[in-house]
């Protein structure tokens, strides 16, 4: 959406290296998503931030909110072919009820 | 039910026909969005519901299309004279609460492949 950027939009990396991804929004954020999609398949949840500042990792990806900035960034650490897909951030914007996305960005990890 | 559940999984249908595509979001969940995904891009959004009232349908391509949630359970999108173009995954998804800090924690269906020949 116009409302939800992701970059890059597509990404290759060798496996073992690190890599981030961006969203950024132009409307206030009240909530962040990340997803993680097979190709053709369903979402998968990958975690929510909600407040300013705030930082979660689940395995070797860490995602953090500048809720200021009104953007996210997606972190993976030493990437492995199972990271391969696309990432999709969403947000809830105008009073935390509207659910949006990027178009999202796909990576594809390299042996 | 225990997830959001959307049917039919797979329709093929004839340019000009009308489609119906059901949500049935899980049970007690207040809002409920509808997006169209086509392969390799995010999902665009639709429409959404809170309860039954139709919260935003900007994302609404054009007038064939339409939503529709009357007991502010299960909700229907209908295309109606389907054209190829039409051809996506159709996404359902449900959120508990309202507003920024009360069950928002949001559920996807599988989603409806939509292929109009």
């Amino acid at each position: 959406s116009q409302e939800l950027e992701q970059s890059p939009q597509s990404l290759i990396v060798q496996e073992g290296k690190n890599l981030t991804i961006n969203c950024t929004s132009s409307k206030t954020l009240y909530g962040l998503y990340w997803y993680k999609q097979k190709y053709g398949e369903g979402l998968i949840f990958l975690m929510m931030l909600q407040k300013g500042g705030e930082e979660k990792s689940h395995e070797k990806i860490t995602a953090k909110l500048d809720e200021k900035k009104q953007q996210s960034s997606l972190h993976i650490t030493a990437s492995q072919p199972s990271h391969a897909g696309i990432y999709l951030c969403g947000a809830l914007i105008q009073g935390a009820q509207k659910l949006v996305f990027g178009q999202g960005t796909r990576l594809t990890i390299n042996p | 039910g225990a997830g959001v559940s959307q049917s039919p999984r797979y329709k093929v249908t004839k340019r000009g026909q009308d489609v119906a595509l059901r949500c049935d979001p899980i049970s007690g969940h207040v809002s409920l969005y509808w997006y169209r995904q086509a392969l390799g891009q995010g999902p665009e959004f639709l429409t959404y519901f809170n309860y039954e009232a139709q919260q935003d349908k900007s994302g609404l391509p054009n007038d064939r299309f339409s939503a529709e949630r009357p007991e502010g359970s299960i909700s229907t999108l209908t295309i109606q004279r389907t054209e190829q173009r039409d051809s996506a995954m159709y996404r359902c998804a449900s959120r508990q609460g309202l507003g920024r800090t009360s069950g928002n924690t949001i559920y996807f269906g599988e989603g409806s492949w939509l292929t109009v020949v």
